[in-house]
């Protein structure tokens, strides 16, 4: 069982470009969340979804975009990256029916746009 | 509005000493708190969460009301406690999760 797991690893983007960070997980679990990792601010969330086909915005979903078509998968897209999104990208997952509320994350991407 | 406020940048500490990580959060709300630990090249996990009233590594977090606070406590550090420690409040039931801004605790041999 892998978990969750985000492609790619890390990403030097031009701005401007479009970019989609992806996001899989197999644990059947209902709820994602995309948060972004900056020094000396933590943890932000973007976008959120508690079940398929429903997404919500977090603290910072400017210039981000989720869609949610089945339980497993939640991209992320940048529609038109600027150098303010340079950060750590962090997938999570929840098991809200179990209402454990433990949130599950993946290793991370890293992008960096110039 | 909700918010979640760890002072601390860094704290480093020597082998054997106590350990306090400080968190104090706003919420009008009943709160759920957690604490989230990242070790170096390790995903982050939950450490421990205030319901569950746990003891995990060694590392104790009490909820006090009064002074909106959820401080990590542990009597005694170990070098393996080095990591990045993140304090969280669920403040929706759609599950949704505030954290700090962090707190890297390093332990000196």
């Amino acid at each position: 069982i892998a978990g969750i797991t985000q492609a790619p690893t890390s990403q030097i983007l031009a701005a401007g470009r479009r970019m989609t960070l992806r996001c899989t997980q197999d644990m059947r679990h209902n709820a994602m969340y995309w948060y972004r990792q900056d020094l000396g601010l933590g943890l932000r969330l973007i976008h959120y979804s508690n079940t398929a086909g429903t997404t919500g915005k977090g603290e910072v979903p400017d210039g981000y975009s989720v869609s949610r078509a089945n339980t497993d998968d939640f991209p992320l897209t940048l529609a038109s990256a600027v150098p303010s999104q340079t950060s750590v990208y962090f997938c999570a997952s929840s098991d809200q029916a179990g209402s454990t509320d433990t949130q599950y994350f993946g290793p991370g991407t890293r992008l960096t746009v110039l | 509005a909700q918010r979640v406020t760890q002072p601390e940048k860094l704290l480093s500490v020597f082998k054997g000493a106590p350990v306090e990580l400080k968190c104090n959060y706003s919420y009008s709300g009943s709160p759920e708190l957690f604490w989230y630990v990242q070790y170096s090249r390790q995903r982050l996990q939950l450490l421990l969460r205030h319901i569950s009233r746990e003891s995990i590594k060694g590392f104790t977090a009490d909820l006090n009301k009064g002074e909106t606070s959820f401080h990590l406590k542990k009597p005694f550090a170990q070098e393996e406690d080095s990591a990045m420690y993140y304090c969280a409040l669920k403040y929706s039931s759609a599950s949704k999760i505030i954290f700090g801004s962090g707190t890297r605790l390093s332990i000196r041999p």
